[in-house]
């Protein structure tokens, strides 16, 4: 079965700082992996989708990337501000049952101004 | 632009009761979602539906029931509350476009608290 693991669990970084956050999975049959945004209280925004054939996407100051063959996927923030608060939670979709996306629970980031 | 709705946000429930959360999308999707998430664990799917008259189980059905009269609507049925039913239920939708359905990204809906006590 498919696991999704995000580490740190938590983590904060000054405002104007770079971070990335990690994402792992034991499975690399998958057809595409997503970076979420949750804001306190709020449903799930999509911010990227990488492809299992793609190595990157960008948005903005986002840049996710996807190592399929390590389980590895990493989402880069450039120049973070306090707005970017926020946790961000990965998901991949498996080639077998892909109507079910595996979650990781998460990382929390604070931005401090 | 709605995008995905649910109601009622919060709801408090006593065991044994039933209820209906209610998800409406108007982005003319074809795939619907609904998903729990519990505190410290990822988001867990419940039932899905890739059309009108079309549902099926995902990974944690039990408790729970689903239909797809039509393409904006996707109600869950709680049967029987129990307070292992306490958790944010997540409504989410994706197209299926020219590409390949599974490449759509997902769009959420903000999400019902329930508590059963």
């Amino acid at each position: 079965k498919q696991e999704v693991t995000q580490i740190p669990a938590a983590l904060s970084v000054p405002e104007g700082e770079n971070l990335v956050l990690n994402c792992s999975f034991t499975d690399s049959a998958i057809y595409n992996l997503q970076w979420f945004r949750q804001d306190p209280g709020k449903g799930l925004t999509s911010l990227l989708l990488i492809q299992s054939s793609q190595r990157e996407q960008t948005s903005g100051r986002l840049n996710a990337s996807l190592d399929k063959s390590s389980g590895r996927s990493t989402l880069y923030i450039a120049a973070s501000q306090p707005g970017d608060s926020a946790t961000y939670l990965c998901a991949v979709r498996p080639e077998t049952g892909a109507n079910n996306l595996f979650f990781g629970t998460g990382t929390r980031l604070t931005v401090i101004p | 632009n709605a995008g995905v709705t649910q109601t009622p946000k919060f709801r408090i429930l006593k065991i044994g009761q039933s209820m209906t959360l209610q998800c409406a999308q108007d982005m003319n999707h074809n795939y619907m979602y609904w998903y729990r998430q519990d505190p410290g664990m990822g988001l867990k799917l419940i039932y899905y539906s890739v059309g009108a008259g079309i549902t099926d189980k995902g990974e944690v059905p039990n408790g729970y029931n689903v239909s797809r009269s039509t393409t904006e609507d996707f109600p869950l049925r709680l049967e029987l509350a129990a307070p292992s039913q306490t958790s944010v239920y997540f409504c989410a939708s994706s197209s299926t476009g020219t590409a390949s359905s599974y490449n759509s990204p997902l769009h959420f809906g903000n999400g019902t608290r329930l508590t059963v006590t």
